[in-house]
């Protein structure tokens, strides 16, 4: 069974633009989730999905937004970014809704790089 | 609100030396604990979890973790390291339903001398 999988794995992009990062997960899994993992913050929470539906939101501005597709895959976008969103974002699905005792899995991440 | 604090950012060890990496948590609420692992350049890797039942939980590579309820802490320990589990370690809650968002603590970096 193929893993999470998240394109581009790298991108380099200029204060100000807008970028768009995707994840899809695992064949059967519905529900999807977003972290920014910065070396200053950690790793923080940014979105989950199920169903299409958002479940729950971080604490990000919003310039962060999210969506997922009827086929689960999901996208997230920054828009007019900053220096400070150069991170790593790594998404995660998991089986069903949400929580019980059921495991998300993790993909590789995207690194941004904002110049 | 739930919180996780991992005291030690770095831990260094000697190779075949034991190991303890230490979490204490937070939380109103029920909670499940985890710890995942990641290695340079890669996402994160369940290493292991608690649900219920006993409260030592073991890993497939030797580590294991104990969640003690009334210090709240779940500490992850290896009675022997390798070199390759030199990686950054990194405890998270998350609550035992209506959610799979995690609280993660800011990670210990464990490097293994040879």
């Amino acid at each position: 069974k193929a893993g999470v999988t998240q394109t581009p794995r790298y991108l380099i992009k200029t204060r100000g633009q807008q970028v768009t990062l995707s994840c899809s997960p695992i064949s059967g899994h519905r529900s999807v989730s977003w972290y920014q993992q910065t070396p200053g913050q950690g790793l923080q929470f940014l979105f989950e999905y199920f169903s299409e539906t958002q479940r729950n939101k971080g604490n990000f501005p919003g310039r962060f937004s999210g969506r997922q597709f009827s086929n689960s895959r999901s996208e997230m976008n920054v828009s007019t970014l900053e220096l400070g969103d150069s991170a790593l974002y790594l998404c995660a699905s998991g089986p069903l809704m949400a929580g019980g005792q059921d495991t998300q899995y993790f993909g590789p991440g995207t690194r941004l790089t904002v110049l | 609100a739930q919180s996780v604090t991992q005291l030690d950012s770095q831990v260094p060890v000697f190779e075949e030396a034991p190991v303890e990496l230490r979490c204490n948590y937070s939380s109103s609420v029920s909670v499940y604990l985890f710890w995942y692992v990641q290695y340079p350049n890669q996402g994160l890797q369940l290493l292991l979890k608690y649900l219920s039942g006993s409260t030592l939980v073991e890993s497939i590579n030797g580590f294991e973790a104990e969640f003690n309820k009334s210090q709240t802490s779940f500490h992850l320990r290896k009675p022997s390291v390798h070199i390759s589990d030199t990686a950054e370690y990194f405890c998270a809650v998350r609550r035992n339903s209506g959610t799979y968002k995690y609280i993660f603590g800011t990670g210990t970096r464990l490097k293994v001398l040879a």
